[in-house]
């Protein structure tokens, strides 16, 4: 696609549940990110993948976050038993390799009541 | 580690004045530092990036940044304000050149008043 696409752009969820959030990066790009941004903590890294490579996962806050990405292209974002502090706006990003522009997606904002 | 420092959360500045985002950083190696500017219910948009290959880098928009070392920043300019510069802007600093491990400062949203 033209560029990375992200779904839901919103989700509202009750706290408990889990919830999957989906990213679409630009064709062709082998590496993907995951941000956090929110009131409290600002922009923070998730988890990072290149190509088929081990995931970086350094980022992820607990053990109720995972992702995956399949086939090298989409990934799921995945929040288990939800809690209200993850409430925040999800931001993916794609680039060519890890050593070029990275482009961010629009987000998916979750609310968690 | 790394960190990154914004100076000011809100700066305000008239049309056409001199915009001026300060941006300080700490890092135990030569890092690469980025701007990136984020419009409401967007996404965030690579403004420039410093790569050790030129002190001054000159980005989109009409933006540029100063590397100084000796100072540990990394300013952002814009000689003339524009009512479409109005956004939110955030430095990062990272070990590699793309987007891996960005770490980002708390932002500065940018006002533009006729």
């Amino acid at each position: 696609g033209a560029g990375v696409s992200q779904s839901p752009s919103n989700k509202v969820t009750e706290k408990g549940k889990d919830v999957e959030l989906r990213c679409d990066p630009i064709s062709g790009h082998t590496a993907l990110y995951w941000y956090r941004q929110s009131l409290g903590q600002g922009l923070e890294f998730l988890i990072y993948f290149q190509g088929n490579s081990a995931p970086d996962k350094s980022g992820l806050p607990s053990d109720r976050f995972s992702a995956e990405r399949t086939g090298g292209s989409v990934s799921t974002l995945t929040i288990q038993r939800t809690q209200q502090e993850d409430s925040a706006v999800y931001l993916c990003a794609s680039s060519q390799d890890m050593n070029t522009e990275a482009f961010f997606g629009q987000g998916t904002r979750l609310t968690v009541v | 580690a790394q960190s990154v420092t914004q100076l000011g959360s809100h700066v305000s500045v008239s049309e056409g004045a001199l915009v001026l985002l300060r941006c300080n950083y700490s890092s135990s190696v030569p890092p690469y530092l980025f701007w990136y500017v984020q419009y409401p219910n967007q996404g965030l948009q690579l403004l420039l990036k410093y790569t050790s290959a030129a002190t001054l880098v000159k980005g989109i928009n009409g933006f540029e940044a100063e590397f100084k070392k000796s100072e540990t920043s990394f300013h952002l300019t814009k000689p003339s304000a524009h009512m479409s510069d109005a956004a939110e802007y955030f430095c990062a600093v990272s070990l590699t050149g793309g987007g891996n491990k960005l770490t980002f400062g708390t932002g500065t949203q940018l006002k533009v008043e006729l």
